[in-house]
This record gives C-alpha cells, structure tokens and sequence, in this order.
C-alpha cells in the first residue's frame, strides 16, 4: 500500500461547480497536510496547509482533514477556468522528505 | 522575500551526453534543498536533498549525481544520458526545521 493514493482524474467541471478532490493515506501518525497546484509545466504551488484534524478556509479553497478515515480532501468553490491544473496532496514525514501524492488532473469548461 | 530559480528551463540532450541542471535560491540562508523528477502519472520522485553545504543525501540509486557547491546553489549532474533520464526535473527548498517545500520552475529534459 502507498503511504498516500490520490485518484488521477481526469477530472472536467462546468465554471461555478463545486470541485472535491481527496487523498487517502495509510499512517495515523501524519499530522501535517498540504495542497499544491501545478498548471502545465510549471513548479507545483502551495495552497493549503493544515494541522491534524478539522477544516481550513482560504478564500474559495477549504481543505479538509479527517483522520479517522486517513482521508485529506480540498474543496474549490465557484470553480473558474483558471483552477485548471493539476493537484497534488503531501504529507510530510521524516527529515523534511514527503509523501506526494500523484495529482488529480482538473479542467474547468467555461 | 525568497525566489528559487532553475535553469534551464528546457533541455534537449542525445543519450550518453552529460547534463548540469543549476537551481539557485534567494532571499533566505540555510535552506534545505531537494531534486525531484516528475514523470507524467508516476507524482513526485525525490532524487537528492541538502542539508548544507557538501552534505547531499541520495535516494534513488541511478547514474545522476548533485552537488551543492555554495549555500544557496544545488546542482543536478549525469556523465551520460539514459533515455529514462528524460522527465522534468524540479528543484525545492525549505526553512530548516520546517515542513514547506517551496518549489522552482522546473527543467524540462528530453533525452534522444
């Protein structure tokens, strides 16, 4: 089992939907969570960071954590075509090294 | 404020020829550095990181090498080519002691 599984996509919305992208993760011991976006070869981007359980808010974006299920989720708000790009959850662990997982793809049709 | 920067961006190398990817960082000392390979559906593989000046860990074993000759400058290197070198390469950095990764803009390699 991988320490962390995120669910490739495709994933293609309509501008204004609400989008749920997710991870799961295999060690209860993860206490950190973060999102970053990468659009088309380009470096990934930090969105979200947050600590144990419970929601963060940031503008339109809200990530989740629920650590009973070891599932880490981030949701977007009236989606727009620049939330087009790719997602990638991570969690890091020892010595600064991270788990990532291997990004949802999402499109965001005008 | 800090600025991580790589180059090249683009890179087109026969097999068997060398390679030196530069990543340097500004607007911060001491900064933890990694070298990740990114293959499209296979995520992020973390190749080398730096603690500090001439302290490099491995972790993948394969025929590339890194080097960090200045604090704030990280070096990816190869003798030779391989086909399955090919992919984009990102460097990253992080405050030490701390869990973000900041990442540059990435090196796109395209081994023929």
């Amino acid at each position: 089992q991988k320490e962390v599984e995120q669910d490739p996509g495709p994933l293609s919305v309509p501008e204004g939907a609400i989008v749920s992208l997710n991870c799961t993760y295999s060690n209860s011991a993860f206490q950190y969570f973060m999102w970053y976006r990468q659009y088309s070869r380009k470096g990934p981007e930090l969105l979200m960071y947050t600590y144990s359980s419970g929601n963060k808010e940031d503008g339109r974006l809200t990530a989740q954590v629920d650590k009973s299920s070891k599932y880490i989720s981030l949701f977007i708000r009236d989606s727009q075509p620049s939330d087009s790009a790719t997602y990638l959850c991570a969690i890091p662990f020892t010595g600064n090294q991270f788990y990532f997982g291997t990004g949802t793809s999402l499109t965001v049709i005008p | 404020s800090q600025t991580i920067h790589q180059w090249p961006a683009t890179l087109v190398q026969p097999v068997g020829s060398p390679l030196s990817l530069e990543c340097t960082v500004e607007g911060t000392s001491n900064p933890n550095l990694y070298w990740y390979r990114q293959a499209a559906g296979r995520g992020l593989q973390l190749l080398f990181y730096s603690v500090g000046i001439g302290q490099i860990s491995s972790e993948v074993p394969q025929n590339l090498s890194a080097s960090r000759p200045q604090d704030r400058q990280f070096i990816l290197s190869s003798k030779k080519l391989l086909l399955s070198d090919s992919g984009f390469y990102l460097c990253a950095w992080s405050r030490p002691s701390t869990d973000t990764q900041y990442f540059g803009p990435g090196t796109r390699l395209t081994v023929l």
